[in-house]
Parts: C-alpha cells; structure tokens; sequence
C-alpha cells in the first residue's frame, strides 16, 4: 500500500527562522504527485505547493519550498523566514494508486508551532 | 475567484438519522473529492466525482453515497448515521481527474457530530 510518513508531530521555531518539515513516501508508481497542505484551527486545508515524479526542478511558491530527493523517497517542506501565521498542522500527501482507487494518500501530519 | 464552499459548516444530528452535505468547486472544475478527517484514523479518501460520474472509490461502506451534478457541485450522504461518523468532511476541487491533478483545493469542511 502506499504510505506517507511525516516522523515530527510537533515541532517548534522561533519566528524569522527557517523551518524543514519531514515527508517520506513510499509507492511502487513511477508516476506520481506530491503535495503539502496547511490545516490551520479554522479546519480548512490550504494548498501549499506540488511536485511531479518526473520534475527534475524542486518547487517553489513564494516562501515554500520542496527538497525532493526521489532517491531516498523524501519531500521535505522548507518555510522561509517562518512567521506567526505559519502556526498549523501541516500534511504531506501523495497522490497515487492505492486499493484500487486514484487518491491523495495523507500522512499524520506535523504540528507546527512558531514561537515570537 | 470563489474559492470552494462547502454546506452546512456544522451539522448535529442523532445516531441513525441520515445526512446531506454540499460542495460547491471552484468554476471550471470538474472534480470534486471527499474526505473524512477524524483525530484517530487521519484524512481518508472517500470518492471522486468527475463529469457527474464516480471515478474513484475508497474503503466505506454503503452508506456512504454520492452524487455530482451538470454545474459540478457535488453532494454527499451519509445514511443511518453512527457515533463513529462524527468527523471532519472535506472535498477537494480540481480542474481534471485525480490522476493528471497538480492542485487540489479543498474547502473549509462541514463538521458532523453525531450524538
């Protein structure tokens, strides 16, 4: 079964720091996708940023960045100069075949905390 | 432009009782996904609705439905609700299949709690 590992439960920075949150996946695809969410209190999930199998470039959205080591089957989250409205869960999905159905594959997700 | 919208934010219903909750995507999607967030069994998948028609399924039972209609909202029902049911309920919108997605946008969730 494909799975997603995110090994930090909390993890707490102070505010202007860089911050790297873990993912590791594991799936038998060749082709698959990666992504990050950001849960705040509110509940909603909020589209961070994706990475294809097959991008050969790391991608980034504006403070996001993703380290994608294929290799080793990480897709670690980068914040940049973290602020105090980056207090959240964070989720790393992968979107793949799993039981029979195209899904996104979510892992436990990491408590991010930033401290003033 | 408008972001997803789901309905009702939160919901109370009874054991056995059985419940409807709406989705509208961003315009000019055509998938909508459902999922179901609890503390102890994290984000699963439900199903995926594109062109009005279910494409992909996860691991619920029957009493899980749903169904998408011609403008792309989507609805999904639960019927003779149980205490476990009580979650999170999520759908992601996306302009294609879940296979060929880069972006999935998800709304802000319908809270269900059954008591």
């Amino acid at each position: 079964a494909q799975k997603i590992t995110q090994t930090q439960p909390g993890m707490f920075v102070q505010e202007k720091e860089a911050v790297t949150l873990d993912c590791t996946y594991d799936t038998s695809d060749q082709s698959y996708g990666l992504f990050w969410y950001k849960q705040p209190s509110s509940g909603e999930m909020i589209f961070l940023i994706y990475q294809g199998s097959y991008d050969e470039q790391n991608a980034t959205e504006g403070r996001y960045s993703l380290n994608f080591q294929k290799a080793r089957k990480s897709a670690n989250l980068v914040i940049s100069a973290s602020q105090l409205g980056d207090s959240a869960m964070y989720f790393c999905a992968m979107r793949a075949w799993d039981q029979g159905a195209q899904k996104l594959v979510f892992g436990q997700g990491t408590r991010l905390t930033i401290n003033p | 432009k408008a972001g997803v919208t789901q309905t009702p934010r939160y919901l109370i219903k009874t054991r056995g009782q059985q419940v409807t909750l709406s989705c509208s995507p961003i315009s000019g999607h055509r998938s909508v996904s459902w999922y179901q967030q609890t503390p102890g069994q994290g984000l699963q998948f439900l199903f995926e609705y594109f062109s009005e028609t279910q494409r992909n399924k996860g691991n619920f039972p029957g009493r899980f439905s749903g169904r998408q209609f011609s403008n792309s909202r989507s609805e999904m029902n639960v019927s003779t609700l149980e205490l476990g049911d009580s979650a999170l309920y999520l759908c992601a919108s996306s302009p294609g299949q879940m296979w060929e997605n880069t972006e999935a946008f998800f709304g802000q969730g319908t809270r269900l709690t059954v008591v």
